[in-house]
């Protein structure tokens, strides 16, 4: 079985401050790993994800995500963000024979300000 | 190409009655993964249907119920309603089922209100 932790519950920012979301999993087996944003009254969007291969994996929105073996972590990172960026983000893995069971981290609440 | 549809997308019962949602995938998507998302235990694994067959399933009561058309739309049902069972219910869409490079692709939600 899989899990993820998301270290963070809550990360305030100031705009144009870069910004890192932590995620780490747990896993006996190869996994796949995703960012999901998530933005008020709304479903989830995926942002990026890692499959195999290189190990920055670029997403939509100015997002990247690097993967680390060692450390089991796959933490979200964004240069500059904006106010637009506020929203929920979770961290989600599978496993390769249940690719499409995914199983998520509790979540953390961006707050990006001026 | 429409997103992925759900209905309805607020939805009040009381203890003990019974509720369907549903949800209609992309054009052209064959599987549909149904999740509960509750403030107390976050984004939930409920089941996935593929060709109109579960594939796989989480770890929820045999209250919680799905189903599959030939169309691809699915329906989940929830019998015998519980405080507890106040949620957002998200489905997801995607082409295939089991392929990682195959993104799945969320609704927004029906917002389920349990009294």
């Amino acid at each position: 079985a899989q899990s993820v932790t998301q270290l963070d519950s809550q990360v305030p920012v100031f705009e144009e401050a870069p910004v890192e979301l932590r995620c780490n999993y747990s896993s006996s087996v190869s996994v796949y790993l995703f960012w999901y944003v998530q933005y008020p009254n709304q479903g989830l969007q995926l942002l990026l994800k890692y499959l195999s291969g290189s190990t920055l994996v670029k997403g939509i929105n100015g997002f990247e995500a690097e993967f680390n073996k060692s450390q089991t972590s796959f933490h979200l990172r964004k240069p500059s963000v904006h106010i637009s960026d506020t929203a929920e983000y979770f961290c989600a893995v599978s496993g390769a024979g249940t690719a499409s069971k995914l199983t998520f981290g509790t979540g953390t609440r961006l707050q990006v300000t001026l | 190409k429409a997103g992925v549809t759900q209905t309805p997308r607020y939805l009040i019962k009381t203890r003990g009655q019974q509720v369907t949602l549903s949800c209609s995938p992309i054009s052209g998507h064959r599987s549909v993964s149904w999740y509960q998302q509750t403030p107390g235990q976050g984004l939930q694994f409920l089941f996935e249907y593929f060709s109109e067959t579960q594939r796989n399933k989480g770890n929820f009561p045999g209250r919680f119920s799905g189903r599959q058309f030939s169309n691809s739309r699915s329906e989940m049902n929830v019998s015998t309603l519980e405080l507890g069972d106040s949620a957002l219910y998200l489905c997801a869409s995607s082409v295939t089922a089991g392929g990682p490079t195959d993104t799945q692709y969320f609704g927004p939600g029906t917002r389920l209100t349990v009294l």
